[in-house]
C-alpha cells in the first residue's frame, strides 16, 4: 500500500529553527509537495521537490532523498504566524497526490 | 479575484437527504479534484477530473458522484447522506495533473450529517 508518515505534532520557539520530516512509500514517484494549512483554512502550496537535494525559498527550505524515501521541511526564524499544520504529499505513478496526515506545528513565544 | 470557490461553507444535513456541494474555478485549470479531510487522516481523494467531460474515481468514491460539464464547474453529489460522510470537503484545481503542477484549494465545506 501507499503510505506517507509525518509526526503528528511538534512544538518550537519563536525565532528558532524546526525540521519537519516526511517518509513515504508510494507506487512510483513524480514529485513531493509541502503545503501549509492554518486551522479552518485551505491548504496552500509551499514547495515542490522532484530531484534530490535542497530547495530554498526564503525562510522555508525543503529537502528530498528519493533513495531513502525521505523529505524534510526546514523553517527558519520562526514566527507566530507559522503555527499551522504542514502537509507532505507525493505524486504517485498515476500523478495522483497521496497525502500525509499533516504535522501540527505549535510556536511558543 | 481569480481562484476557486466552494458553496456552501458549512451545512448540517439529515441522514438520507441528497446534497450537492458546488465548486467553481476561474483559472481555466484542466484538472479538478474533490477531497475529504478527517481528523488524524490525510486528505483523501474522492473523485477527480483531468479535463472537462471526463471523471475518475479516487480512493474513497463510494456514496459520491461528480460531473464535469465544463471547465469551470465540478459539483460533488451525495445521493443519500450517511453520518460517516461528516467531514470537511475541499475542492481543488491544477493546471494539468503531471509534474510540478501545484493544486489550488477552495476554502472548504464543513458538512455534518445527523
Amino acid at each position: 500500500g501507499q503510505n506517507i508518515d509525518q509526526p503528528t505534532e511538534m512544538t518550537a520557539t519563536e525565532g528558532a529553527i524546526v525540521q519537519i520530516n516526511c517518509t513515504y512509500q508510494t507506487s512510483g514517484f513524480n514529485g513531493l509537495f509541502w503545503y501549509q494549512q492554518h486551522a479552518g483554512e485551505a491548504p496552500t502550496f509551499l514547495s515542490y521537490n522532484v530531484l534530490d537535494g535542497l530547495e530554498e525559498k526564503g525562510r522555508f527550505s525543503s529537502f528530498l532523498s528519493r533513495s531513502k524515501g525521505y523529505s524534510y521541511l526546514l523553517l527558519k526564524e520562526l514566527q507566530m504566524k507559522d503555527s499551522a499544520s504542514y502537509l507532505c504529499a507525493v505524486k504517485d505513478s498515476n500523478y495522483q497526490l497521496i497525502w500525509g496526515a499533516g504535522t501540527k506545528l505549535i510556536i511558543k513565544p | 479575484i481569480a481562484g476557486i470557490t466552494q458553496a456552501p461553507t458549512s451545512q448540517i444535513l439529515a441522514a438520507g437527504r441528497r446534497m450537492t456541494l458546488r465548486c467553481t474555478q476561474d483559472m481555466r485549470h484542466n484538472a479538478m479534484y474533490w477531497y475529504r479531510q478527517d481528523l488524524g487522516l490525510g486528505l483523501r481523494l474522492i473523485h477527480y477530473s483531468n479535463t472537462a467531460g471526463t471523471t475518475g474515481k479516487g480512493e474513497v468514491p463510494d456514496g459520491y458522484s461528480v460531473s464535469r460539464a465544463n471547465t469551470d464547474d465540478f459539483p460533488l453529489t451525495l445521493a443519500s447522506a450517511v453520518p460517516s460522510q461528516t467531514s470537511v470537503y475541499f475542492c481543488a484545481s491544477s493546471d494539468g495533473s503531471e509534474g510540478n503542477t501545484e493544486a489550488f484549494f477552495g476554502q472548504g465545506t464543513r458538512l455534518t450529517v445527523v
